[in-house]
């Protein structure tokens, strides 16, 4: 089974702090991607990844970066943390097929609290 | 208006009842997920499709391209399908979905 291992399930961090989030998949795949999950808002993607050292902006992609040195782990950024990107955190992975991805498998998510 | 609405929003059902769970999108898609949240965050993909209907287990999907609609069946419920149902669409660009907001199922004895 693939397997998309999120670095820390909890994570409290004070306000301007900088904050890395590691993500890190086991099953060789291209595509690896973070969103943040918000009450009423659903899964917003923030950046993928589709190959090693190639990143892509999603639809929220202000106040973070990203960086995938290696295939297998895509980091994710908080260059200055504000109260805003308290949120769930979580990376997934897959294979893209013309039809779609392939694989797609989620982290279990880390839960950002900036105070 | 979201490019991706689900409905209910929140549903109860009693276990072994037939569960529907709908899904309609507002733009030309390629494919669709299916996937599934229990508390604590962890989602798993239950089913990919871009055309027809597919089966696993207790679970049916289908989905009417021209109709934009895609819908999820749960038969015979059960406690442990207690969770929240989330669709997300393939709208142009490689590998981006868009989610819908999710449908929280609760199943109760």
């Amino acid at each position: 089974d693939v397997k998309v291992t999120q670095s820390s399930r909890y994570l409290v961090k004070r306000t301007g702090e900088k904050v890395f989030l590691e993500c890190v998949q086991d099953m060789d795949h291209e595509n690896m991607f973070w969103y943040r999950q918000d009450p009423g808002l659903g899964l917003r993607l923030i950046y993928f990844s589709y190959d090693v050292k190639m990143k892509e902006k999603g639809d929220i992609p202000e106040g973070y970066s990203v960086s995938r040195e290696k295939k297998e782990r895509f980091s994710l950024i908080l260059e200055s943390a504000s109260t805003n990107q308290t949120s769930m955190y979580l990376c997934a992975s897959s294979l893209w097929d013309r039809e779609g991805d392939y694989g797609y498998t989620f982290g279990s998510g880390t839960r950002l609290t900036v105070v | 208006k979201n490019e991706v609405e689900q409905s209910p929003q929140n549903l109860t059902a009693q276990e072994g009842e037939f569960i529907t769970i709908n899904c309609s999108y507002s733009v030309g898609i390629s494919a669709l997920h299916w996937l599934q949240q229990h508390p604590g965050g962890g989602i798993v993909s239950l089913f990919m499709l871009s055309s027809g209907k597919k089966k696993h287990g207790r679970l049916i999907a289908t989905i009417n391209i021209q109709e934009k609609h895609s819908s999820l069946h749960i038969t015979a419920s059960h406690p442990r399908d207690s969770a929240v149902y989330i669709c997300a669409v393939y709208t142009g660009t490689a590998s981006k979905l868009t989610f819908g907001t999710g449908t929280r199922l609760q199943v109760t004895l």
